[in-house]
């Protein structure tokens, strides 16, 4: 069965410092897309990143990028320089190959100043 | 500017009442998905649509229907409303399979 594995409920990390939120899938398809998505308190679902399973490089969006690693079925969440904003809910979802697109059930992270 | 609408914001009802949920989006895209959100869950695939006329079960069906009788709208009907159904409720919309989802703002939904 396709599935997103977050083994990390909550997460502090000190302001300015990085943070890695991790994120295991399990899927027997050979295409699929990893999708990253924030959440504050405000409840709206923000996009992050995304990467194909295709994809040579590890996808990078400003201060957000990507540790894939396709023979663990991982794609971990780095987030460099926390700011206070980045205090919010991370989910990470895969895209299967019917196209459906399927969350983890997310990691709470703090960012203390 | 396109956007993806979900309405109503709020909802309190009955068990056993039949309730919808409206969802619409002016991008014209052809995936459209359901959602339900609880606390320690995350985001669980109720049903999606891959265009007109087309519906699929996700991971939590049971309960739910959905119809799309044209590109925009995805409404989500609770035939008879139970109280394990109280939960945050989230449509999405995308392009194309490798395209980002587009969320609504949500709609809290509280069986009684």
């Amino acid at each position: 069965a396709q599935k997103i594995t977050q083994t990390q409920p909550g997460m502090f990390v000190q302001e300015k410092e990085a943070v890695t939120l991790d994120c295991t899938y399990d899927t027997s398809d050979p295409s699929y897309g990893l999708f990253w998505y924030k959440q504050p308190s405000s409840g709206e679902m923000i996009f992050l990143i995304y990467q194909g399973s295709y994809d040579q490089q590890n996808a990078t969006e400003g201060r957000y990028s990507l540790n894939f690693q396709k023979a663990r079925k991982s794609s971990n969440l780095v987030i460099s320089a926390s700011q206070l904003g980045d205090s919010a809910m991370y989910f990470c979802a895969m895209r299967t190959s019917y196209d459906k697109v399927i969350f983890g059930p997310g990691t709470s992270l703090s960012v203390i100043p | 500017d396109a956007e993806i609408t979900q309405s109503p914001r709020h909802k309190i009802t009955e068990t056993g009442r039949q309730v919808t949920l409206a969802c619409h989006q002016t991008w014209n895209h052809n995936n459209m998905f359901w959602y339900r959100q609880d606390l320690g869950h995350g985001l669980r695939l109720i049903h999606y649509s891959y265009g007109v006329q087309d519906t699929n079960k996700g991971e939590v069906s049971d309960g739910y229907s959905v119809s799309r009788s044209n590109t925009e709208d995805l409404p989500l009907t609770l035939e008879s409303a139970a109280s394990s159904q109280t939960s945050v409720y989230f449509c999405a919309s995308s392009r194309d399979r490798n395209e980002k989802l587009f969320f609504g703002s949500g709609t809290q939904l509280s069986v009684l």
